[in-house]
């Protein structure tokens, strides 16, 4: 069926370290991926998307790759910040799923200064 | 203001009393969804509505009910709150023109029920 993994958390990261945050998806056809981020006491904002293979989303120094190959869409940033703490959220929307966002279960980012 | 409101923004309640949950939009979306949030379980979906006259159920409705009023209004109602629906629940949007486009949230209802 539908489903989503993403690395599990917490991540812990120094100011100016290199985030990789690993999704990986299962679903029928090609669906569209998603990042979210939440920030604290905040709901879900849309960080970046890619509708199909081979697409690169990319959005305030964040960067995914639409692999369909590997199903994956694995989160990158160069350089984080104290700023970029938060919970990622990795989703797909497909043609099979009417409408609805299957997510992962978040990972959560801790960026120390 | 907000495009996605959801009110309350906080509630704590005890067991067995009725709650409801209100969300409103002002995007002109065709589509709204419910979602609750548990940590370490990610978002998952409780009702979803394709337009007034279109109510689905998602993948954990039980205990839960939705009204869709009009377009723009999507209330969540627990009519017998029990502990384990204490959590963060989010409304959605999105339009169904582009259906390849994301959702858009609310910034959430936190929910206790003692």
């Amino acid at each position: 069926g539908n489903s989503v993994t993403q690395m599990e958390g917490p991540v812990t990261l120094s100011e100016e370290a290199f985030l990789t945050i690993n999704c990986t998806y299962t679903a029928t056809g090609y669906p569209s991926l998603f990042w979210y981020v939440q920030y604290p006491g905040e709901g879900l904002q849309l960080l970046l998307k890619a509708t199909k293979a081979d697409d690169k989303g990319s959005n305030k120094g964040f960067e995914a790759t639409y692999r369909k190959e590997t199903t994956s869409f694995h989160l990158e940033k160069g350089s984080v910040q104290v700023s970029d703490s938060a919970v990622y959220f990795c989703a797909f929307l497909g043609s099979s799923t009417l409408g609805r966002l299957y997510f992962g279960r978040g990972t959560q980012l801790t960026v120390w200064p | 203001d907000a495009d996605v409101t959801q009110t309350p923004r906080n509630r704590i309640t005890k067991t067995g009393k009725r709650i409801m949950l209100e969300c409103s939009q002002t995007k002109g979306h065709d589509r709204m969804y419910w979602y609750r949030q548990d940590p370490g379980l990610g978002l998952r979906l409780i009702y979803y509505s394709f337009d007034v006259k279109d109510i689905n159920k998602g993948e954990i409705s039980d205990g839960y009910s939705v009204s869709r009023q009009a377009q723009a209004k999507f209330s969540l109602s627990l009519e017998s709150a029990i502990p384990n629906q204490t959590a963060l629940y989010f409304c959605a949007t999105s339009d169904r023109a582009e259906s390849n486009q994301p959702q858009h949230f609310g910034d959430g209802t936190r929910l206790s029920i003692l």
